[in-house]
């Protein structure tokens, strides 16, 4: 069972959009379950940004936002804020009551 | 308001056992699944394991399985993480989590645990 793959960081200016992407298998990501991402500040818990593979809970932006192409799923912010800078994870169910964690992604706001 | 209070730092020594506790308030405690996550110093999460309350079903990551106990007290709203015999590289933040979902497949983590940090040194 191996983390999904993220990309290690991604930077933007403030204003702009980035996108996170999150790849994994056809056992993971690409079957029909749902991914999760996650926020997490420098000495904080994470915090939940997206569910059931699309939807913001209540309070969370909606300059967050998240789709999925075959075994990638992706993150995407847009009107980059200053406090967005954080590490962002993916999350996906594996299978036999399982799930994994992608290996996070450092957003840098320039 | 739903929340997960985790037990305070511990410092231990190689071989020592270990539980740390995770406490749910403002649900129905035993009705949700509470995950257990790993994050070594400077590195990403990692799924350890999860248990359902109603009937104490623990469900463990291949990684962890055999290395930790997963356990609960429905009785006191409160899930356990435990080590029989830790070692150096067990030193990391442990975070629980409430699993919710209609489905085990299609579920998340919300809320999460303030982190209990275990150091595991001679």
């Amino acid at each position: 069972q191996s983390a999904l793959t993220q990309p290690a960081s991604v930077s933007g200016s403030p204003g702009q959009s980035i996108t996170i992407a999150c790849t994994g298998t056809s056992s993971d990501v690409g079957s029909y379950y749902p991914v999760s991402w996650y926020q997490q500040h420098p000495g904080k818990a994470p915090k939940l940004m997206i569910y059931e593979g699309t939807k913001r809970p209540s309070g969370v932006s909606d300059r967050f936002s998240a789709s999925k192409s075959g075994n990638t799923a992706s993150l995407t912010i847009s009107g980059l804020q200053a406090e967005d800078e954080a590490d962002y994870y993916c999350c996906s169910f594996a299978g036999s009551s399982t799930f994994v964690f992608g290996t996070g992604t450092k957003v840098t706001v320039l | 308001e739903v929340q997960l209070v985790q037990s305070g730092a511990e410092v231990k020594k190689p071989g020592e056992s270990l539980r740390i506790s995770c406490q749910g308030s403002g649900y129905s405690f035993a009705g949700y699944w509470i995950g257990w996550v790993r994050q070594m110093p400077g590195k990403g999460l990692e799924w350890m394991g999860i248990i359902y309350p109603a009937n104490s079903d623990p469900k463990y990551s291949p990684s962890f399985q055999g290395q930790v106990t997963i356990s609960v007290d429905k009785s006191i709203s409160t899930a356990y993480l435990q080590w029989s015999s830790l070692k150096a590289s067990d030193s990391a933040m442990y975070y629980c989590a409430r699993f919710s979902g209609a489905t085990f497949s299609a579920a998340w983590f919300d809320p999460w645990g303030q982190g209990t940090l275990v150091t595991v040194s001679s």
